[in-house]
Parts: structure tokens; C-alpha cells; sequence
């Protein structure tokens, strides 16, 4: 069945630490986005991608990274996680009808 | 800048009532409206319209978009408590890329 898989649900995790949270989707989207969500708060696109080698920065400014070497695989990585980043990272992709498939979700937490 | 403005933003009502859900927006190169109901992890797709005055039914939801005046209802009757979530709204924009921008969403509760 066709969708979109994110991987850890939950991680909590030490100050300074390296991170890649995981967003893989076996629909065959171009289109794929990160977005974060705070509590309460209404979601922010952080990153996205048209396609194997593009990304492009979304509206909120984050300190994370992505990556697209592959159609189906737009991880995320934060170099240095601090407290600042707990949220919860939500990953999106669509195709040619636009509408959006989103993953489960990670809640990050960064003690 | 592109805005969603979500109406109301909290919602308490009884089991059997039925509820309007407004979202209105601001954008450029205007693609679709979608509605997105969120429990406790991933938004789950409702509806997504891009027509104006076409109604689209799924079970006791419907929803309808006024390309116009700008504006989406999502209407919930015979509400259940399985009906209490955040009802996201988020609009679809770019020309040649394309961006959902999502509005703060409605919480709705629904008490037996």
C-alpha cells in the first residue's frame, strides 16, 4: 500500500547530539515537504524538495538540513540539536493532484 | 505574504448538533483549499477544493469553497465525540511550485 513512513515516532534527546529524522514515501511524489508544529500551534514549512537534488528553505527559519538523492527519501538532520527544536517534525509529499499525504510524525524532545 | 485565517479557533458543542467550520484566505496563484482533521499525530485528509459552489460530501462532512469572497465552511452534522480533533484548513499557492499555507485550525470538542 502506497504511503508515507516517518521514522523515529519519538526521540528524546541530549543536548549538542546529531539527529536525522527519516521521511520515506513509496508513492513516487516529487513534491515532498517538512513541516514543524509546536502545540497548540498552527504547522510551519521548515523545508522542501521538487525533486532528487532540490531543496529549498521554507517560510519558519530552522537550523536543520535536508537532503534528496532519492525520489522516495528526504531525510532531515539537525547538526546540533538543543531545547529550542523540540517539536514535532511532520513530513508531506504529493503529486500531480495535489493533495498532501503526511507521515505520523516525529515528536522530537531535546533535553 | 500568504495568510489562512481559521473561525473559530476552540468550538464546545453537544453530541447530535451540527457545526460550521469557516476558513478564509489570502493568496496568489491560488491552487486548492484543503481541510485536514488532526487527533493526536498526522493531519488526515478531508477535502480538497478547487472549484467555486461544488459541494463535496464524505458520510455527515461537507464542505464547500467561495473562490469569490474567498472562503471555505466545513460542516460536521450529527456531530460524535469521534468528531472532536483540530480541524486544520490550508490553501494550496505558487505558480509553477507549490506550498500549502495552513491556518491555526479549529479545536472542536464534542461532549456527550
Amino acid at each position: 500500500e502506497a504511503d508515507i513512513y516517518q521514522t523515529p515516532r519519538y526521540l528524546v534527546i541530549g543536548t549538542g547530539k546529531k539527529i536525522t529524522l527519516e521521511c520515506s514515501q513509496t508513492m513516487g511524489h516529487d513534491k515532498m515537504y517538512w513541516y514543524q508544529q509546536d502545540p497548540g500551534m498552527e504547522l510551519h514549512l521548515i523545508h522542501y524538495s521538487y525533486g532528487v537534488n532540490s531543496t529549498e528553505k521554507g517560510d519558519l527559519s530552522s537550523e536543520s538540513t535536508v537532503s534528496r538523492i532519492r525520489t522516495e527519501h528526504f531525510p532531515l538532520t539537525l547538526e546540533s540539536a538543543r531545547p529550542s527544536h523540540t517539536s514535532q517534525y511532520l513530513c508531506a509529499s504529493t503529486g500531480d493532484n495535489y493533495g498532501y499525504t503526511f507521515g505520523s510524525g516525529t515528536r522530537l524532545t531535546v533535553v | 505574504e500568504d495568510k489562512v485565517v481559521q473561525s473559530p479557533l476552540s468550538l464546545v458543542v453537544h453530541e447530535g448538533d451540527t457545526v460550521t467550520l469557516n476558513c478564509s484566505y489570502e493568496v496568489t496563484n491560488f491552487r486548492s483549499l484543503l481541510w485536514y482533521k488532526q487527533e493526536k499525530k498526522a493531519p488526515t485528509f478531508l477535502f480538497m477544493l478547487t472549484s467555486s459552489g461544488i459541494e463535496k460530501k464524505s458520510g455527515r462532512l461537507s464542505s464547500i469553497l467561495d473562490k469569490k469572497e474567498l472562503f471555505s465552511i466545513l460542516n460536521i452534522t450529527a456531530t460524535q465525540t469521534g468528531d472532536s480533533a483540530i480541524y486544520l484548513c490550508a490553501v494550496g499557492s505558487g505558480a509553477g511550485s507549490y506550498q500549502l499555507t495552513f491556518g491555526k485550525g479549529t479545536k472542536l470538542s464534542v461532549i456527550p
